[in-house]
C-alpha cells in the first residue's frame, strides 16, 4: 500500500527565491489537501482539491502561494518570493471521495516538506 | 465554524500509567472528530475517528476516545502508557458545512517516563 508521498523532504533556500513542492496522493483518493505546520502548532489548512478543481483556499494562502493539480493526480505547491515567515513544514494529505463514503473520510498524511528560509 | 482546544500543551506520565489527553471542540453542526499522532519529522497518523453511532471509539495502539456532546469533549485515553507512545497528539474536527475542511488543535506532547 503506497501512502502519500511528498518531495522534497527538506528544502533550504534564500529569502526571495521561489520554491515548488510536490505531493503524490494515494491513487484512489480524489481529495487532496495542503496544510502548513509551524513549530508547536497543529496543521493549518491552506487549500484543497477535489480531482483537479481547487475548491477552497484559506486566507493564509497569500498571492505568493499557488497550488495546482492539473490532471487530478499529483499536486504542486509553489511559493514565490519566499519570506522568513514561510519557514514551516508543508503537509499534504489525501482522502477518499465523499460519494463513496457514508461519512467524512479521514485524511492520510505524507511526511511533509520542511522549508527553511535563510 | 469549527474550533478545537487541547488542554495542556505537554503531558507527562510514567510507563504503565493512564494516559488522558483532553480535547474540547466547538461546532455549529454535528461534528466529525479525529485524533492523530505525529512522531518527529513525520506526517500525521490517524489514531481513531468519531462520525456517528457509538460514542466510545476504539483506535489503534490501545487508544480510545469518548464523544460527549453535552460536554463538547472528545478526550483520548489509554489505560497503560508505553514508551513508544511518546509523541505529539492532535485532536481535529470537521463538519459538513459545504466542505469537510479539518481544523486541528495546537497539539499535546506526551512524555513517557521509565
Amino acid at each position: 500500500d503506497t501512502g502519500v508521498s511528498q518531495d522534497p523532504r527538506h528544502k533550504i533556500t534564500k529569502r526571495g527565491q521561489n520554491v515548488t513542492f510536490r505531493c503524490d496522493p494515494i491513487s484512489e483518493h480524489n481529495r487532496l489537501y495542503w496544510y502548513r505546520q509551524t513549530l508547536g502548532q497543529g496543521p493549518e489548512f491552506l487549500t484543497y482539491f477535489q480531482n483537479e478543481a481547487q475548491l477552497e483556499k484559506s486566507r493564509l494562502l497569500s498571492d505568493r502561494f499557488s497550488a495546482e493539480r492539473p490532471k487530478g493526480s499529483f499536486s504542486t505547491l509553489e511559493i514565490q518570493r519566499t519570506e522568513q515567515g514561510d519557514s514551516a513544514m508543508y503537509l499534504c494529505a489525501s482522502s477518499l471521495p465523499l460519494s463513496k463514503a457514508y461519512s467524512n473520510q479521514p485524511q492520510h498524511f505524507g511526511d511533509g516538506t520542511r522549508l527553511s528560509i535563510l | 465554524a469549527q474550533s478545537v482546544t487541547q488542554l495542556g500543551s505537554h503531558v507527562s506520565v510514567s510507563e504503565g500509567a493512564l494516559v488522558l489527553l483532553r480535547c474540547n471542540y466547538s461546532s455549529s453542526v454535528p461534528p466529525y472528530l479525529f485524533w492523530y499522532v505525529q512522531y518527529p519529522n513525520q506526517g500525521l497518523q490517524l489514531l481513531l475517528k468519531y462520525t456517528t453511532g457509538a460514542t466510545l471509539v476504539k483506535g489503534i495502539n490501545g487508544f480510545e476516545a469518548e464523544f460527549k456532546k453535552s460536554e463538547t469533549s472528545f478526550h483520548l485515553t489509554k489505560p497503560s502508557a508505553h514508551m513508544s507512545d511518546a509523541a505529539e497528539y492532535f485532536c481535529a474536527v470537521s463538519a459538513n458545512t459545504g466542505g469537510f475542511k479539518t481544523i486541528f488543535g495546537a497539539g499535546t506532547r506526551l512524555f513517557v517516563k521509565a
